[in-house]
């Protein structure tokens, strides 16, 4: 079956950076983009961008443009996340997911419509002086 | 990036239905999937492509969408329902966007 396993706890100073890693199994590592997300305590969830794994292209959302990084390996079907200049508010689970999506109709037009599917068990980074 | 509005708590009575939506410009020329969450749990994928179900995921979870509303019905909550809700799309820009979420507490 598909599965994302990610990389263990972490505890960082402020200033530090951090790498998760989102190890993939059970299907073609490089037909799907791979998204990260993230929670922190008590709030909702936040997209911050996505790799193909296939040509290595990132897109990252705006608040984390310069300071997150995402790369993968396809020899061990393996995405990474880092983190640069960590803050206390950084404080988060981190989440990998699997992006799926289709074209759809709606109405005259075309929609598009994504879905992530399965996601990771999470990492918890943990930034305190 | 767009926002998309969620109520941010719902309650329903043991066996009865309860619509959860999710409001966002977007909306109107994109759909949204929509994702369970338990405490101390990943997300987990209930509606995708509007209307579908992944494998393993109950029947009385259905999705619909008008105008700039994305809804998510549960008909006959059960106990193991709650949780929190969260809607997600692509937005104008090309960004992903999740809905604020809402926690759905079964009576």
């Amino acid at each position: 079956q598909v599965q994302l396993v990610q990389s263990g706890t972490e505890v960082k100073k402020p200033g530090a950076s951090v790498k998760v890693s989102c190890k993939t199994s059970g299907y073609n590592f490089i037909a799907f983009y791979i998204n990260w997300v993230r929670q922190a305590p008590g709030q909702g969830l936040e997209w911050m961008g996505r790799i193909n794994p296939k040509y290595g292209v990132t897109e990252y959302a705006q608040k984390f443009q310069g300071r997150v990084t995402m790369t993968r390996d396809t020899s061990i079907s393996t995405a990474f996340m880092e983190i640069s200049s960590l803050k206390s508010d950084d404080t988060a689970v981190y989440f990998c997911a699997r992006e799926d999506s289709d074209e759809m109709s709606r109405g005259y037009s075309i929609g598009w419509t994504i879905w992530f599917d399965p996601w990771g068990q999470g990492t918890l980074v943990t930034v305190s002086s | 990036s767009s926002e998309l509005t969620q109520d941010p708590a719902v309650s329903v009575a043991l066996g009865q239905t309860v619509r959860i939506t999710c409001q966002g410009d977007s909306l109107r020329s994109n759909f949204a999937s929509w994702n369970q969450q338990k405490p101390g749990q990943a997300p987990r994928l209930v509606i995708y492509r509007e209307d579908d179900r992944p494998s393993g995921i109950s029947d009385r979870f259905s999705g619909s969408i008008s105008g700039n509303t994305a809804s998510l019905t549960i008909t006959g909550a059960q106990a193991e329902d709650e949780a929190d809700y969260y809607c997600n799309s692509r937005d104008s820009s090309g960004d992903y966007v999740f809905g604020t979420g809402t926690k759905v507490t079964v009576l």
